[in-house]
């Protein structure tokens, strides 16, 4: 079945620094992935997506590039702020027209602190 | 995106009782789905709603549990049946919007005492 792998956290940067959380995934087929990011007391929220091999998905800053041959997603941000404290989780998605309708496979989230 | 809300946004139930969480999105859609978020933990899905048919159940949830209506396509409710402590946890709908994306509704947190 499929499964997505984080890095282990919580992370802690200063403000300004550069961020990369890593996300490896297993799974059949040509999946899309995301990420989404979970601010304190808050829901998930879709921070980015790629769909495609090679694809790069970008917001706020952040970046991630799907790499099909290291089956990874990592996530980076050149400089990070107190605002960007929050919970991240990779997640993966089969074709949404095949029969499991799209459901997301997540990773078990990486914690992310950011002091001034 | 969908616009998503829940209710309610929190409570704190006995063990025994159950209690119905709403989702409402503001623009129709096929597929809604179901997620769990126990203590410090990533997100499971429970269960996919599709508009006139019976929700399909994720392996480790059943429908005594956690039965599920889909009465529209604006509109769902999960009901957390028969609650443990083991239940508590925060509950989340989302919805498919296009071919790829997912949208989160806040979610509901849920304490069992």
């Amino acid at each position: 079945g499929n499964s997505v792998t984080q890095m282990e956290g919580p992370v802690t940067l200063s403000e300004e620094a550069f961020l990369t959380i890593n996300c490896t995934y297993t799974a059949t087929g040509y999946p899309s992935l995301f990420w989404y990011v979970q601010y304190p007391g808050e829901g998930l929220q879709l921070l980015l997506k790629a769909t495609k091999a090679d694809d790069k998905g970008s917001n706020k800053g952040f970046e991630a590039t799907y790499r099909k041959e290291t089956t990874s997603f990592h996530l980076e941000k050149g400089s990070v702020q107190v605002s960007d404290s929050a919970v991240y989780f990779c997640a993966l998605s089969d074709f949404a027209g095949g029969t499991s309708y799209g459901k997301l496979t997540f990773g078990q989230g990486t914690i992310l602190t950011v002091h001034p | 995106s969908a616009v998503i809300s829940q209710k309610p946004s929190r409570d704190i139930c006995q063990r025994g009782t159950s209690l119905t969480i709403q989702c409402q999105v503001d623009s129709q859609v096929t597929m809604m789905f179901w997620y769990r978020q126990q203590p410090g933990q990533s997100l499971t899905l429970i269960a996919t709603a599709n508009q006139g048919s019976e929700a399909t159940y994720e392996s480790g949830f059943v429908i005594d549990k956690f039965p599920i209506s889909r009465p529209n396509l604006t509109f769902s409710t999960l009901t957390v049946s028969n609650m443990s402590p083991e239940d508590s946890s925060i509950y989340l709908c989302s919805v498919r919007d296009g071919p790829y994306e997912q949208y989160f509704g806040p979610g509901t947190r849920l304490t069992v005492t």
